[in-house]
């Protein structure tokens, strides 16, 4: 079994609707979430970082965490064909480590 | 202000041969990581260095090495190159190492013939 699970997709969407992305765990000594967006030829680009249980909003974004679960979702609203890209999940262990463990990506489609 | 930058963008090495990827982190990151990304799956860890020090691996050979300069950039190194080598290598910088978000560059995509 993984450590991070995420399904690949792809998902399509149209334009305005709300997405959903979700990443589950196997490892409680994941303490911190991150998600990244990455457009095709470019490198990662970080979206949301959180740290506790619950939810933490950035615009249209909405990062969720279920520690109890071992399960996040990052919330998309509005969604805009500018938001067609890859989605990555990823994790950081508590205490001094350093690595990131990412998810495999979902790649969404938002079509006008 | 300038993100993380590395160079070359592309590379193209047959197998057996050598490569270095250079990487510059964000301004005032003393931090550095390196990733490798194969097509279809998310990056897998490699190396991170700290104050000139490797403060961790992942499960790569010892093909794989990596430094870094008083100016805090870096070199990845990787020698006698495989087929399965072809990635895209990113470098991601932060600002110390512990429990602190990392920053990408668009990364040099390597291809092994």
């Amino acid at each position: 079994q993984k450590e991070v699970e995420q399904d690949p997709g792809p998902l399509s969407v149209p334009e305005g609707a709300i997405v959903s992305l979700n990443c589950t765990y196997s490892n409680s000594a994941f303490q911190y979430f991150m998600w990244y967006r990455q457009y095709s030829r470019k490198g990662p680009e970080l979206l949301m970082y959180t740290y506790s249980s619950g939810n933490k909003e950035d615009g249209r974004f909405t990062a969720q965490v279920d520690k109890s679960s071992k399960y996040i979702s990052l919330f998309i609203r509005d969604s805009q064909p500018s938001d067609s890209a890859t989605y990555l999940c990823a994790m950081i262990r508590g205490g001094s480590n350093y690595k990131l463990t990412f998810g495999k990506g979902t790649l969404l489609t938002v079509n006008p | 202000d300038a993100g993380v930058t590395q160079s070359p963008t592309h590379l193209i090495k047959t197998r057996g041969q050598h490569v270095t990827l250079r990487c510059s982190p964000i301004s005032g990151h003393k931090s550095v990581s390196w990733y490798q990304q194969v097509l279809g799956q998310g990056p897998q860890f490699i190396f991170q260095y700290y104050e000139k020090e490797e403060r961790g691996r992942g499960n790569f050979p010892d093909r794989f090495s990596a430094r870094q300069f008083p100016n805090y950039s870096s070199e990845l190194n990787v020698n006698a190159l495989l087929l399965g080598d072809s990635a895209l290598y990113l470098c991601a910088s932060s600002p110390g190492t512990v429990n602190q978000p990392q920053h990408f560059g668009d990364g040099t995509r390597l291809s092994i013939l």
